[in-house]
């Protein structure tokens, strides 16, 4: 079944770590995304995939990273975790076709972090 | 600025009740309009997704509406339930943009009781 996955799902860490956090998809899509969402607000794009080895920052400034050497994942990597970090992080694809195919996106479960 | 602007922000209705949800946007040039549920600690799923052509979309007990006119929309509701407890998300995507760009709104946070 075509589907999106993000882990962990909920990660509690102590200043300064190093943190990685996964997403995979199973949906057969080029385009990724990462967004960042706190409670009540709206969700802000801080990166973005074309395809393998193509990355873009979005329009939220990040100290986060971005890797796609494969389609089907998209990890994001803080190098020294704060607590201004501390918010949830959704996944989302989209796939090619017609223009209102590719505007479709699908989000995964997303990751609640939680810097200490 | 393109904006996209919802209310109310939150509300609380009984099980059974029907509701609508007003979105208000700035976006130009328009591409189209979708809404989208969110239930809490999960990611947001589409509910509709309406181009400028077309006024009314429904998905089961969802109605959304659009005036792109006068650069509103409306999700309703019909015979509320409490599983449809959740954010509701207005999202406008632009066009001319490869990206497909989504300007999101903050929600609005529906509670039903029993």
């Amino acid at each position: 079944e075509a589907d999106i996955y993000q882990t962990p799902r909920y990660l509690v860490i102590g200043t300064g770590k190093k943190i990685t956090l996964e997403c995979s998809q199973t949906m057969g899509h080029d385009k990724m995304y990462w967004y960042q969402q706190d409670p009540g607000m709206e969700l802000h794009l801080i990166h973005y995939s074309y395809g393998v080895n193509s990355t873009e920052k979005g329009d939220l400034s990040s100290e986060s990273t971005v890797s796609r050497i494969r389609t089907e994942h998209f990890p994001l990597t803080l190098e020294s975790a704060r607590p201004s970090h501390t918010s949830q992080y959704l996944c989302a694809t989209s796939g090619q076709g017609s223009s209102l195919t590719t505007y479709e996106q699908y989000f995964g479960p997303g990751t609640r972090l939680t810097v200490t | 600025k393109n904006q996209v602007e919802q209310s109310p922000q939150s509300l609380i209705i009984l099980e059974g009740k029907n509701c609508t949800l007003q979105c208000n946007y700035t976006v130009s040039p328009f591409s189209n309009l979708r809404w989208y549920k969110q239930d809490t600690g999960r990611g947001p799923v589409s509910l509709t997704i309406m181009t400028f052509s077309e006024n009314t979309k429904s998905n089961g007990r969802y109605t959304a509406t659009l005036d792109a006119d006068t650069k509103q929309s409306s999700l309703h509701i019909t015979a509320s339930q409490l599983s449809d407890s959740a954010s509701y998300i207005c999202v406008v995507s632009d066009r001319g943009s490869t990206l497909g760009r989504l300007y999101f709104g903050r929600g609005t946070q529906l509670t039903v009781w029993p």
